[in-house]
């Protein structure tokens, strides 16, 4: 487990489909990201969990994503009802805390997904 | 609300030369800044961090407080160095991070 793991690599569903992404981060970091990068733009940052500390939602754009995280561990992130424009990648990063300066975040390869 | 503006989205420049990635951003408290690279088929990764004025491969960045910058500078750009640059703001007191939207810097033989 060297790194920040995503799955699938790839997803192609049809819209209105309900669609789960999982994130593996480095065994050890209690920081878990997630960011949408649509075509041609930026990281967006979607939401972000710290330990037992209540999740960071404020980049969630509708009540039709949603993430979860089991301890320090696996985070799953869902987009239900999949709309067109959800077509993005979406990364998954994974930090540890403490660190003056702000810590490194591990990024995964990300997650590819197409809505038809 | 915070910002990070990244105006170029490709640069390209012949080897030998020196390059500058723009950064300017927008927050009036103390910022934390990084820059993030991706090299082609590979993943997102830290570059260099303000706090520690480091030299990267041959990278340096600046904070300017006056000019809200932090541009991204090397004196003589490698083929190597293509890849894609993306600038973060990291707010105080909070873990969350705002990236620009990118700079693709291509080096030409």
């Amino acid at each position: 487990g060297a790194g920040v793991s995503q799955s699938p690599s790839n997803k192609v569903t049809e819209k209105g489909k309900d669609v789960e992404l999982r994130c593996d981060p480095i065994s050890g970091h209690t920081a878990l990201y997630w960011y949408r990068q649509r075509l041609g733009q930026g990281l967006e940052f979607l939401i972000y969990f710290q330990g037992n500390s209540a999740p960071d939602k404020s980049g969630l754009p509708s009540d039709r994503f949603s993430a979860e995280r089991t301890g320090e561990s696996v985070s799953t992130l869902t987009i239900q009802r999949t709309q067109q424009e959800d077509s993005a990648v979406y990364l998954c990063a994974s930090s540890s805390v403490g660190l003056a300066g702000g810590p490194e975040q591990f990024f995964g390869p990300g997650t590819r997904l197409t809505v038809l | 609300a915070q910002r990070v503006t990244q105006p170029e989205k490709l640069l390209s420049v012949f080897k030998g030369a020196p390059v500058e990635l723009k950064c300017n951003y927008s927050y009036s408290g103390s910022p934390e800044l990084f820059w993030y690279v991706q090299y082609s088929r590979q993943r997102l990764q830290l570059l260099l961090r303000h706090i520690s004025r480091e030299s990267i491969k041959g990278f340096t960045a600046d904070l300017n407080k006056g000019e809200t910058s932090f541009h991204l500078k090397k004196p003589f750009a490698q083929e190597e160095d293509s890849a894609m640059y993306y600038c973060a703001l990291r707010t105080s007191g909070t873990y969350k991070y705002i990236f620009g939207t990118g700079t693709r810097l291509k080096v030409l033989a």
